[in-house]
């Protein structure tokens, strides 16, 4: 069964630090969703990107997270520096540019900035 | 703009009896809507989608969903709960007026099955 991996699943740092998250989207999907989990905001999307091309980072803070696609099997979210309102669960999500097509996320990067 | 309510934060129903998350969207032209599930630690998962035909949808584990185009509305049911259906619930809604559309989710039900 088909899975979107990403890593690492947990990571505790301290504030300053670079954060960076990786991504592995299914074989075949061509967009690749970055999204943010926590209890007071819930699910927020951060970032999309179709053909490894940026369509929309607008819920990202551009001053210190950069979300890019070196190749269509890898997206990578980082995060410089990193500050304690950024602890939540960062997800992956891929499908194949279709927009009656389900989302398949990844199982999450549980992420502590101390 | 698209948008998402889920009104119930929290659903707790015993074992065996019937459910209901409730939904419902805001979305110009016709929508496509999707309902998650997500168990502790994992990501989210597809429970099923209405794309468009039949008004009543089947999905996995046994649930469904309705949608209902006059009242703008998409609940997920279940005959008979389980506990094993205790779990976060996202709602979601896509647009298909270009095919950059993201998806919006809702704000999650909490679903609780006491035994």
């Amino acid at each position: 069964d088909a899975r979107v991996t990403q890593t690492p699943r947990h990571k505790v740092t301290e504030m300053g630090q670079e954060v960076t998250m990786r991504c592995q989207p299914i074989l075949g999907h061509n967009t690749v969703f970055w999204y943010r989990q926590t209890m007071m905001q819930g699910l927020e999307l951060l970032a999309y990107f179709r053909n490894r091309a940026p369509l929309d980072d607008s819920g990202m803070p551009k001053d210190r997270f950069s979300a890019e696609m070196p190749d269509a099997t890898l997206a990578t979210l980082k995060i410089q520096p990193s500050e304690p309102r950024d602890s939540a669960v960062y997800f992956c999500a891929s499908d194949y540019q279709g927009i009656n097509q389900p989302q398949h996320f990844g199982d999450g990067t549980r992420l502590s900035i101390l | 703009a698209q948008s998402v309510a889920q009104p119930e934060d929290q659903v707790n129903v015993a074992e065996g009896n019937p459910l209901t998350v409730k939904c419902t969207y805001s979305v110009s032209g016709n929508p496509y809507l999707f309902w998650y599930v997500q168990y502790p630690n994992r990501g989210l998962q597809f429970l099923l989608k209405y794309i468009t035909g039949d008004n009543l949808v089947k999905g996995s584990y046994g649930f469904e969903a309705e949608f209902n185009k006059s009242q703008t509305s998409f609940h997920l049911k279940k005959p008979s709960a389980l506990v094993s259906d205790s779990a976060l619930y996202f709602c979601a809604v896509r647009a298909p007026e270009s095919s950059a559309s993201k998806i919006i989710f809702g704000s999650g039900t909490r679903l609780s099955i006491r035994p």
